[in-house]
């Protein structure tokens, strides 16, 4: 079964500066997407990013870029320029075929914290 | 405004109780999800649908039970509700399988069960 790993349960970031959220995954199957979702206090699901494994080109959303690294099964998020409205929980998440259906497996998220 | 509608937003369950909790798309997507959100957890898939008529189970499924009369429409039951299932439930939607579409997501609903 896929597994997504998120190393950093909180991390802080001044205003202005840039942070690097890192996620890791595990699985044996060769075309898969990846997802950054956001969750500010209003407990809202906001999607991120989105990657599609079978591109090498980094997605990138404005302030947001990953590093998507496929044999290292490494897809860190970059928040270039943090700003106040960043602070929230960010969860890394798989989307896997297995099983007959396409899910969505999450890891257990970063609280990110964006000092002024 | 198009998207997923969750009901109640909250509720205080006494334990033993049974709890029907809703969620309505109107985007007409194929598949359908419940997940639910713990402290420390992250999000955990308890059951999904892929189309109307079908359902399956997810990594969390015992005590659930859902059911998809339709593409809008995907209730989540607790037939006998425990405090283990004080959590979030977030209720969730994607576009045909294969398409790598991410997935809209409701505004949850709070459960405490007491």
């Amino acid at each position: 079964a896929q597994t997504v790993t998120q190393s950093q349960p909180e991390m802080s970031v001044q205003e202005a500066e840039t942070v690097t959220l890192s996620c890791t995954y595990d699985t044996s199957e060769s075309d898969y997407y990846l997802f950054w979702y956001k969750q500010p206090p209003s407990r809202q699901m906001i999607l991120v990013i989105r990657q599609e494994a079978y591109k090498q080109q980094n997605a990138t959303e404005n302030r947001f870029s990953v590093n998507f690294q496929k044999a290292a099964k490494s897809f860190s998020l970059k928040i270039s320029d943090s700003q106040l409205g960043d602070a929230a929980m960010y969860f890394c998440a798989y989307r896997t075929t297995q099983g007959g259906s396409e899910k969505l497996v999450f890891g257990k998220g970063t609280k990110l914290t964006v000092n002024p | 405004i198009a998207g997923i509608t969750q009901a109640p937003t909250s509720q205080i369950l006494a334990a033993g109780r049974r709890m029907t909790l809703r969620c309505t798309q109107d985007m007409r997507h194929n598949a359908m999800y419940w997940y639910r959100q713990d402290l420390g957890l992250g999000l955990r898939l308890i059951h999904y649908s892929n189309t109307a008529g079908t359902t399956g189970k997810g990594e969390v499924p015992d005590g659930y039970s859902v059911s998809r009369a339709n593409t809008d429409d995907f209730p989540l039951t607790l037939a006998s509700a425990v405090p283990s299932q004080t959590s979030v439930y977030f209720c969730a939607s994607s576009k045909i399988q294969g398409s790598g579409s991410p997935l809209h997501f409701g505004n949850g609903t709070r459960l405490t069960v007491t």
